[in-house]
């Protein structure tokens, strides 16, 4: 059974640094397109990255040179680095799988994680 | 960058057809997919690769996706499906997701 089990969300104060970790089951995180997506309170969905199978990560404008996505193979994590958090990066975060057929441009994800939330605030 | 627009709510009678749509420019071009997201809980894929459904999903959701505007179609429209509902494509290898319609049963 295929489980994303998101940790490492609090309130933490302008400016911080906090890292989340999504821990999976049931498939290997390497092998997979996994994303970090956002949702702020009463608001919609908001990608925020992606590291591919291959390794190569993207990101969202609003978070590009703050957030870094990465991954552990050895513990099957995938984890996001958030560095100079501001009041609107708070949200409850969610890990997804991708699923991907590349030269279609097929890209959808078939599993979510229960979310973290994080809030920025002094 | 790319984006994908939503109407921000859409109400129908228990039993009717419910239509959500999303535009953007040249959607048809690409695949789009739409996930359903009841309150408190995390989104569920309900449409991929414009019409498919995932196992699991309810005959009465369907997708269609032409020109700039992909739609999700719920027929016989149950008070289950109350929900939020968003579009998502892949656009330059970043995930775009629409604004969201609340999808209110009355």
């Amino acid at each position: 059974e295929v489980q994303l089990v998101e940790s490492g969300g609090g309130l933490i104060q302008p400016g911080g640094s906090l890292r989340l970790s999504c821990a999976a089951s049931g498939f290997t995180v390497s092998s997979n397109y996994m994303s970090w997506v956002r949702q702020a309170p009463g608001k919609g969905l908001e990608w925020v990255s992606v590291i591919y199978s291959g390794g190569s990560t993207y990101y969202a404008d609003s978070v590009k040179g703050r957030f870094t996505i990465s991954r552990d193979n050895s513990k099957n994590t995938l984890y996001l680095q958030m560095n100079s958090l501001r009041a609107e990066d708070t949200a409850v975060y969610y890990c997804a799988r991708g699923v991907v057929v590349v030269p279609a441009a097929i890209f959808y994800f078939d599993y979510w994680g229960q979310g973290t939330l994080v809030t920025v605030s002094s | 960058s790319y984006e994908l627009t939503q109407p921000p709510s859409v109400s129908v009678s228990p039993g009717q057809t419910a239509s959500i749509t999303c535009s953007g420019d040249k959607l048809g071009d690409k695949y789009a997919c739409w996930y359903q997201q009841k309150s408190g809980q995390s989104p569920v894929v309900v449409i991929y690769q414009d019409k498919k459904r995932p196992s699991g999903i309810p005959e009465r959701f369907s997708g269609s996706n032409s020109g700039n505007t992909a739609t999700l179609t719920i027929s016989g429209t149950q008070a289950m499906d109350e929900a939020d509902y968003y579009c998502q494509a892949w656009d330059s290898s970043t995930v775009v997701f629409g604004g969201g319609t609340k999808l209110t049963v009355l």
